[in-house]
């Protein structure tokens, strides 16, 4: 099966600039995750997509982040501004769905670098 | 909320030495424990985990093990090879909610 996809795989940008990031989810998984992983650090949830319904955004800095899930299949990620500590990898990932206990399928992740 | 602490932070061992990693987690509710590999440039890609109802779990040259009264659990390493190199990372879970991540740890296997 296909994995998790997301583009772009790297990003450069001044801070206060706007980027936006998108994955498409493993066909048939109803959940999706959006981490953030800092480096050095393990990934931490930014938001929890149930199809197109947000399960957990409780982690989001909502003031300059924000995500949706069309049609419950793909989601992007948006930071507008961005800052300085916003310089992480964000990783998208998938599963069956809430409830499922099991592992989630990661994609390769976004390197976002603020400078 | 769900606090998982992992350690060591670095390891360095010889090529067919074993390696553990142990993570400790606070929520009593957590009842699912998986373990991610992480090479460079890539994303998380799980290699093994186990469920609250069950002690151990072996997949060829690694293993589980969950001890729930201390609330803590660890990855075994046999017979380690050079491409086992890379950051592991355990997490923690409840019920199929979010997965709560440590810290990772840095696997060096030297040949």
């Amino acid at each position: 099966e296909a994995g998790v996809a997301q583009s772009p795989r790297y990003k450069i940008i001044e801070k206060r600039q706007s980027v936006a990031f998108w994955c498409n989810p493993i066909s048939g998984h109803a959940t999706l995750y959006w981490y953030q992983q800092i480096l050095g650090q393990g990934p931490k949830l930014l938001i929890q997509f149930q199809n197109n319904g947000v399960v957990d955004d409780s982690q989001l800095p909502k003031d300059r982040f924000s995500a949706e899930r069309l049609k419950g299949v793909d989601s992007t990620l948006k930071i507008q501004p961005a800052k300085l500590e916003d310089s992480a990898v964000y990783l998208c990932a998938s599963s069956l769905g809430v409830g499922f206990i099991g592992g989630y399928t990661f994609g390769s992740g976004t390197r976002l670098t603020v400078v | 909320g769900e606090n998982v602490e992992q350690h060591p932070s670095t390891l360095s061992v010889q090529e067919g030495d074993s390696a553990v990693i142990k993570c400790t987690y606070s929520d009593s509710a957590s009842n699912y424990f998986p373990w991610y590999k992480q090479e460079l440039g890539k994303g998380p890609q799980l290699i093994i985990d186990i469920r609250s109802n069950v002690g151990e779990k072996k997949d060829q040259r690694i293993a589980v093990t969950l001890n729930k009264t201390a609330k803590h659990f660890s990855l075994h390493i046999t017979e380690t090879q050079p491409e086992d190199s890379a950051v592991y990372f355990c997490a923690a879970s409840t019920n199929g909610g979010k997965l709560i991540f440590g810290q990772g740890t840095t696997l060096q296997v030297k040949p």
